[in-house]
């Protein structure tokens, strides 16, 4: 599995947007990006993933660059309950490959 | 709650002890995984099953570790002798099939004293 690399920390206010970025600049063409975040003392809580195409649910979108080599978390209003560390990985997804995560990114939202 | 369940959710025991953990995975998810997290640190892969096969072991699962699914249903993890470098949290987590999205449960913490 290809390698991500995320900024150690970030801050941004309440109500505002969350931008965390992510690079994969190795990934494999059958590689999707996965997105986690895990809120202190509980256990990673999935979020969203995409192959090429930005893909939106109800707690985020992706953006996935043309080359596919970067990718950014979008929270649209973050809220204080959005303080966690959010974790980019890279997968192949047809096969039975579990999720090799890094350190990721811890962002907190400030009032 | 139909989520991945584990149990217990924090265990406290004597270096030397042995325990074990209990992950009882989203009803029909047929793979099952197996991690563990140190402060400070992501999630480290353990073991995983599809049904009741373990079919890949990492090098961090040393010779006291042991996972099973007899039935294909729930998964207990043991640790033979601990000691205090084992101590983490211990996560399960499972998936529909090959290639679909893990769902993670709320761990199991251990700590050897």
């Amino acid at each position: 599995d290809a390698k991500t690399t995320q900024p150690t920390s970030m801050d941004c206010a309440e109500g505002r947007a969350a931008n965390l970025p992510c690079n994969h600049s190795t990934i494999s063409g059958n590689e999707y990006v996965y997105w986690y975040r895990q809120i202190h003392s509980q256990g990673p809580q999935y979020i969203i993933h995409g192959l090429k195409n930005n893909e939106t649910n109800e707690m985020a979108s992706l953006i996935i660059t043309e080359d596919r080599k970067s990718s950014t978390l979008i929270l649209p209003h973050a809220t204080l309950r959005d303080t966690a560390v959010y974790y980019c990985i890279v997968r192949v997804s047809n096969t039975g490959n579990q999720f090799y995560f890094g350190t990721g990114t811890s962002l907190t939202v400030i009032p | 709650d139909t989520g991945v369940s584990q149990d217990p959710r924090h265990k406290i025991t004597k270096r030397g002890q042995n325990v074990t953990f209990r992950c009882d995975p989203i009803s029909e998810h047929n793979r099952l995984y197996w991690y563990r997290q140190t402060l400070g640190q992501g999630p480290e892969f353990l073991t995983y099953f599809q049904n009741e096969a373990q079919l890949e072991k990492s090098r961090l699962l040393s010779d006291r570790f042991s996972a099973e699914r007899p039935k294909g249903s729930f998964s207990t993890l043991e640790i033979q002798r601990t000691e205090q470098g084992d101590s983490a949290m211990y996560l399960c987590a499972s998936s529909l099939g090959i290639g679909n999205t893990i769902y993670f449960g709320e761990g199991s913490w251990l700590t050897v004293v």
